[in-house]
């Protein structure tokens, strides 16, 4: 079984600041990474993955996560963010049976 | 491409009525998912079809839930009889191939409401 933690529930922010997203893991198989955003009213969309490779990975939107394995994390970051960039953020899992398993979602607000 | 299609986007019912929600999965993707989005519970996988087949539905909380996947284009997962604890933000995914490495992409959602 798998599971995955985002470690803040909300993260407030002004604009051009940076931001970094928490999310650890656990999993007693190989797992594929993603970060995805839900803005207001709208289903989610992928920000970024780790499959394999190069541990630090760049998403849309300015975004980037580094894989790091011994600490079982996969953090999102932003060197500045916009007001735009107020969404809903979530980790997520994947196994090689194709199960997917979400955090509970970071929200983040990007205030002027 | 459209995207993942779902409907419909907004549903309002009476407890013990027949819910029925559908999903067009994008062409060419052939796994489609089955989510649910709560404030409690945050999103929940319900059910998920490889090639039309039900792989893995131990997330669908109960019986009056089921989910069906006639043919590549469609889904539907149907709640009967509807509870107020429904209530929720029903999404569909769909993703390509069926293979683990692709991204899921999702519909817009369909938001129930069960009074």
């Amino acid at each position: 079984a798998q599971s995955v933690t985002q470690l803040d529930s909300q993260v407030p922010v002004f604009e051009e600041a940076p931001v970094e997203l928490r999310c650890n893991y656990s999993s007693s198989v190989s797992v594929y990474l993603f970060w995805y955003v839900q803005y207001p009213n709208q289903g989610l969309q992928l920000l970024l993955k780790y499959l394999s490779g190069s541990t630090l990975v760049k998403g849309i939107n300015g975004f980037e996560a580094e894989f790091n394995k011994s600490q079982t994390s996969f953090h999102l970051r932003k060197p500045s963010v916009h007001i735009s960039d107020t969404a809903e953020y979530f980790c997520a899992v994947r196994t090689n049976a194709g199960k997917s398993t979400f955090g509970d979602g970071t929200t983040l607000t990007v205030k002027p | 491409d459209a995207g993942v299609i779902q409907s419909p986007r907004h549903e309002v019912t009476e407890m013990g009525q027949e819910v029925t929600l559908r999903c067009k999965p994008i062409s060419g993707h052939n796994s489609l998912f089955w989510y649910r989005q709560t404030m409690m519970r945050g999103l929940e996988l319900l059910i998920y079809f490889n090639n039309n087949v039900p792989i893995d539905d131990s997330g669908m909380p109960e019986d009056r839930f089921s989910a069906k996947m006639p043919n590549a284009s469609f889904s539907t997962l149907k709640i009967q009889p509807s509870e107020p604890r429904d209530s929720a933000v029903y999404f569909c995914a769909s993703s390509e191939q069926g293979s683990q490495l692709y991204e899921q992409y999702f519909g817009p959602g369909t938001r129930l409401t069960v009074t």
